[in-house]
């Protein structure tokens, strides 16, 4: 069965850092563009960031930039976000999604994770 | 970063009717547009890739249209299990942007 599962999520203070876990399995994963996606409950869905499957190419939203890394380890079918300077807006269920296809642009993500929830509060 | 604009936010229909939902694109994005379906408690889940293609499982009442900035999701004869909220992105451009959800409610 094709599954992504996250974990990492908890209760952070403002400033503080977390480090996000997503593993794969049913699929090969090292040939696939993986993203994060996090959603404020009961609010829209923002992409943050994705990562190519060899990990040569990133990218993320300004919002991030500077502050999140995303990373992957293909040997252990793993994705992580780490997640540094985080603040009060970035309270939000983390999920991770895996792009539809593996060759050419990407048009859409076709599995997601159940998601991580990420609370920053003092 | 290219702005989706989705409409209605919201919606109220009956079971059988055919509901459509519109999503435009502050740029043009060609066809790189995807729709999906989220319920309560659940991540999102497929729908519609490349503006017009239907996801392997998903009901063939689904259909998507549109290309360049003018993009709609159709539900032909909505079912108890279609009500959910919705929502389009963008695959065109750096951010993949998503437009803001449209809640289809219970009449």
């Amino acid at each position: 069965e094709v599954q992504l599962v996250e974990s990492g999520g908890g209760l952070v203070q403002p400033g503080g850092s977390l480090r996000l876990s997503c593993v794969a399995s049913g699929f090969t994963f090292s040939t696939y563009w993986m993203t994060w996606i996090r959603q404020v409950p009961g609010k829209g869905l923002e992409w943050v960031a994705n990562i190519k499957g060899d990990g040569s190419e990133k990218f993320s939203v300004d919002s991030v930039k500077g502050r999140f890394t995303v990373s992957r380890d293909n040997a252990k079918n793993s994705l992580f976000l780490q997640m540094n300077s985080l603040r009060d807006e970035d309270t939000a269920l983390y999920y991770c999604a895996r792009d539809r296809i593996t060759v050419s642009w990407h048009d859409a993500f076709d599995i997601w994770g159940q998601g991580t929830m990420v609370t920053v509060s003092s | 970063a290219i702005q989706l604009t989705q409409s209605p936010s919201s919606l109220s229909a009956s079971v059988g009717d055919r509901v459509t939902i519109t999503c435009r694109a502050s740029q043009v994005i060609s066809s790189v547009l995807a729709w999906y379906q989220q319920k309560p408690g659940k991540p999102p889940k497929l729908l519609i890739y490349d503006a017009s293609s239907l996801e392997s499982g998903v009901p063939s009442r689904f259909s998507g249209s549109g290309s360049g900035t003018d993009f709609t999701l159709t539900i032909n004869s909505l079912q108890p299990e279609d009500f959910a909220t919705y929502y389009c992105q963008q695959f065109n451009s750096y951010p993949l942007t998503f437009g803001g959800g449209t809640n289809v409610e219970i009449k």
